[in-house]
């Protein structure tokens, strides 16, 4: 079945390091893949999401490419602050037919930014 | 635009007693999940509704967890009775309906089964 792997954590840096949360995915089809994020106390947001192979999501200054022939879809961000210290979900969603799939969802990863 | 509305926000029981969950979607949205993430754990998907028709419960343990979704807005989740590996929070996620496109997702409810 379709699954998501990711990185465990947690993932300690100091503030303007280079971080990156590794993710692979195991697909049967043509998912669309996502990073989610969950800051303390509060809901899943979405941080960004790519729909077909090769394609970049970014967004507050993390990106994550599709990469269709590694089956991973890696999370960057060139400076970390503390305000990024949260729970980072890599997830997919794949396509079938007129429904709306669920997520699966990997496992999670802490990342904690000291200043 | 308001988001996804689930209350209680914390809820703590007695094994084998009952408890109920509430969300409401974000208006509009035909497309409602509820996930349940128990602790260290990515959410893992219990059902989804289609307006209020069910799509997937396969991974619902129906012989002790229900729900329902009643005019095709509100939806209510029930576990009866608890577990202690019941313990977990309760997403409810509502979308408008086309595949690829991400959810919204409430605060959830934390259960807490002693």
């Amino acid at each position: 079945g379709n699954s998501v792997t990711q990185m465990e954590g947690p993932v300690t840096l100091s503030e303007e390091a280079f971080l990156t949360i590794n993710c692979t995915y195991t697909a049967t089809g043509y998912p669309s893949l996502f990073w989610y994020v969950q800051y303390p106390g509060e809901g899943l947001q979405l941080l960004l999401k790519a729909t077909k192979a090769d394609d970049k999501g970014s967004n507050k200054g993390f990106e994550a490419t599709y990469r269709k022939e590694t089956t991973s879809f890696h999370l960057e961000k060139g400076s970390v602050q503390v305000s990024d210290s949260a729970v980072y979900f890599c997830a997919l969603s794949e396509h079938s037919g007129g429904a709306t799939n669920k997520l699966i969802f990997g496992t999670g990863t802490l990342l904690a930014v000291q200043p | 635009e308001a988001g996804v509305a689930q209350s209680p926000r914390y809820k703590i029981i007695e094994k084998r007693q009952s408890v109920a969950f509430w969300c409401n979607p974000i208006s509009g949205h035909a497309t409602l999940y509820w996930y349940q993430q128990i602790l260290g754990q990515g959410p893992k998907l219990l059902i989804q509704f289609q307006n209020n028709g069910v799509v997937d419960d396969s991974q619902l343990p129906k012989d002790r967890f229900s729900a329902e979704r009643l005019k095709g807005v509100d939806s209510t989740l029930k576990i009866q009775p608890a577990k202690l590996e019941d313990s977990a929070v309760y997403l409810c996620a509502s979308s408008l309906g086309p595949p690829g496109i991400g959810y919204t997702f409430g605060s959830g409810t934390r259960l807490t089964v002693v």
